[in-house]
């Protein structure tokens, strides 16, 4: 079945340090990729996505890239600010037909002055 | 902009106990689908609509029943409250049921089984 594997938190950086979060996954050909943020006691909100291998997604200075030769879509931010504080969820979706998505366990960013 | 709206936001109950939980979307939205948040699990796929009177089983279907009357509600039963079932619980919709739309979520139902 489907799985995504990200790396494990919490990650603390100071305020205009470089962020990566990693981010590989499992599936059968050619699922759409997404990362979502979750600040505290909020919904999951869409950062990026990229639906086809060598996309790009890009959104708030983030930006991860669909790599199908490595099965990866780490995200990264050049500069982090204190409101980047939050989870990053990365996600794929049904290479089955529908909608179904598959989480990784999040990685807590904690960014500080 | 409502969106996604779930109630309630905290529910405490003892074992054994039914209760609903409420989602409504006011986007057209035809792809529904509940999810629940555990830490160190990330989320999983509760059951899932794609569209009013036709409903599947996600990843973790047991203990939990679904119906989708009508376009924009999609509520979540739980028969007889276990305490595994405390989590966070997370309504999400999206225009069409294909793999390439973005998911729209609420803020979620604290939900706690004593």
């Amino acid at each position: 079945g489907n799985s995504v594997t990200q790396m494990e938190g919490p990650v603390t950086l100071s305020e205009e340090a470089f962020l990566t979060i990693n981010c590989t996954y499992t599936a059968t050909g050619y699922p759409s990729l997404f990362w979502y943020v979750q600040y505290p006691g909020e919904g999951l909100q869409l950062l990026l996505k990229a639906t086809k291998a060598d996309d790009k997604g890009s959104n708030k200075g983030f930006e991860a890239t669909y790599r199908k030769e490595t099965t990866s879509f780490h995200l990264e931010k050049g500069s982090v600010q204190v409101s980047d504080s939050a989870v990053y969820f990365c996600a794929l979706s049904g290479t089955g037909g529908g909608n179904k998505l598959t989480f990784g366990t999040g990685t807590q960013l904690k960014v500080e002055l | 902009n409502a969106g996604v709206t779930q109630t309630p936001k905290f529910q405490v109950l003892k074992t054994g106990q039914s209760m609903t939980l409420q989602c409504a979307q006011d986007m057209n939205h035809e792809y529904m689908s509940w999810y629940r948040q555990d830490p160190g699990m990330g989320l999983r796929l509760i059951h899932y609509s794609v569209g009013a009177g036709i409903t599947d089983q996600g990843e973790v279907p047991n203990g939990y029943n679904v119906s989708r009357s009508t376009t924009e509600d999609f509520p979540l039963r739980l028969l007889s409250a276990a305490p595994s079932q405390t989590s966070v619980y997370f309504c999400a919709s999206s225009s069409q049921g294909y793999s390439n739309q973005p998911q729209h979520f609420g803020d979620g139902t604290r939900l706690s089984i004593l």
